[in-house]
């Protein structure tokens, strides 16, 4: 079956703009995870969705961050007000369910703000 | 505050030989680890885990070792292949939380 598919694969956008980076994650999975992976760092945790549960919204880095999750399926991320240090690839990720541990990732986005 | 630290940022061996990553943590609470490896432009996969429950699995050519005391973990490749040239990532994880502390990769190189 299909695996995480995120897009665009790439973006590029100007500092102050706006940008929404969309995964779709496994069908079936009903946690979606999001995280970002800046140059030389490690992936760093965002946000964390589960069926209908309040997400966890603990990694993300300021209030110009938020992550939608519609109808349990498709995610984005939007970034207001873009900055140069929110340059990063940014990683979805789903597993079956909160309980199990294997996560798959999508190919994830490349953000570079200029 | 680096949770999981991967110190070694490249690693080179031959082919055939074994290839030994390290991971190190600070936070004991972490009852769960995980290895992935990254290829470029794609996605990490994961490739074996560890409860902290044990100090060693094993899944073919590759063995997760755990020493709780020493905070510390290691991922065994034996025998190295030139296929598993990527990026290694060690993870954990706490409890009952699902998301992944990450470290920032080891880039093996497995040459002929």
């Amino acid at each position: 079956g299909a695996g995480v598919s995120q897009s665009p694969s790439n973006k590029v956008t100007e500092k102050g703009k706006d940008v929404e980076l969309r995964c779709d994650p496994i069908s079936g999975h009903t946690a979606l995870y999001w995280y970002r992976q800046s140059l030389g760092q490690g992936l760093e945790f965002l946000i964390y969705f589960q069926g209908n549960s309040a997400p966890d919204k603990s990694g993300l880095p300021s209030d110009r961050f938020s992550a939608e999750r519609t109808g349990g399926s498709v995610s984005t991320l939007t970034i207001q007000r873009t900055q140069q240090e929110d340059s990063a690839v940014y990683l979805c990720a789903s597993s079956l369910d909160q309980g199990l541990w294997e996560q798959y990732f999508g190919p994830g986005t490349r953000l570079t703000v200029t | 505050d680096q949770q999981v630290k991967q110190n070694s940022p490249s690693l080179s061996v031959q082919e055939g030989r074994i290839s030994i990553l390290n991971c190190d943590y600070t936070n004991s609470m972490f009852d769960y680890f995980l290895w992935y490896k990254k290829y470029p432009a794609e996605g990490p996969t994961f490739l074996i885990s560890i409860s902290s429950i044990k100090d060693k699995n094993e899944d073919g050519r590759f063995t997760v070792f755990l020493n709780k005391s020493a905070k510390h973990l290691s991922l065994h490749i034996v025998p190295s292949q030139p296929g598993d040239s990527a990026v290694y990532f060690c993870a954990a994880r706490t409890g009952t939380a699902s998301k992944l502390t990450f470290g920032t990769g080891t880039r093996l190189q497995v040459t002929l």
